[in-house]
């Protein structure tokens, strides 16, 4: 069955950076495109960043252009997500999620979550 | 804000159907699918409707969905106290270049 989990979040302080990982499971991640979705505590979601399947083509909410990158390693069937220049407003719970397979002809976007990984940005 | 509006909180009682709306514009669901989510408190959001009004397998028939110009709606007919949740839509915003979701709306099962 299919299985996203992620790991690497944690308390940082602002300014510094963290790196989260997704580890995927279950089906043939290299076909798949692949998004970050954050959630405030309390708050609803947001989108954070998608990967195309293969790497590329990467797009990101405003919110965290510049400061956040998303890549992938098919080899090891991962996502990642690399924040820089953290702020207090990044302190949510980190989603990965999975797209629809490359081709598909009925979207069925978002169809898979991982458990999901805290960070807080604290001083 | 949230890139769509949906009302904050729903409620009903055991059995009745309640509709929850999503309102966008032209450049996300006036141009592009909606989905919704059910996120049970404590747990992961969960793939509810896909493609406007597609239920994936697993997903009871009294769950729907619905959408007209730039709004969206889900329905939820035969109302059980599971269905307590939070919902989200998201859509594709063409502007944005990236997805928009709704602010969330808490239903509750008096």
């Amino acid at each position: 069955q299919v299985q996203l989990v992620e790991s690497g979040g944690g308390v940082v302080q602002p300014g510094r950076s963290l790196r989260l990982s997704c580890a995927a499971s279950g089906f043939i991640f290299s076909s798949y495109g692949m998004n970050w979705v954050r959630q405030a505590p309390g708050k609803g979601l947001e989108w954070v960043a998608v990967i195309w399947n293969d790497g590329s083509k990467k797009l990101y909410a405003d919110s965290v252009k510049g400061r956040f990158t998303i890549s992938r390693d098919n080899s090891k069937n991962t996502l990642y997500l690399q924040m820089d220049g953290l702020r207090a407003e990044d302190t949510a719970l980190y989603y990965c999620a999975r797209d629809p397979p490359v081709g598909a002809v009925v979207r069925k976007d978002f169809d898979h979550w991982g458990q999901g990984t805290l960070v807080t940005v604290s001083s | 804000q949230s890139v769509l509006t949906q009302p904050p909180s729903a409620s009903g009682t055991p059995g009745q159907r309640v509709t929850i709306s999503c309102s966008g514009s032209s450049s996300n669901i006036g141009n592009n699918i909606v989905s919704w989510f059910q996120q049970i408190t404590g747990t992961a959001p969960k793939l509810l409707i896909y493609s406007d009004n597609q239920r994936p397998s697993g997903v009871p028939d009294r769950f729907s969905g619905s959408k007209s110009g730039t709004s969206a709606s889900l329905a939820i007919s035969g109302l059980q106290s599971e269905d307590e949740a939070d919902y989200y839509c998201a859509a594709w915003d063409d502007s944005l270049d990236g997805w928009g979701f709704g602010g969330g709306t808490k239903l509750t099962v008096l």
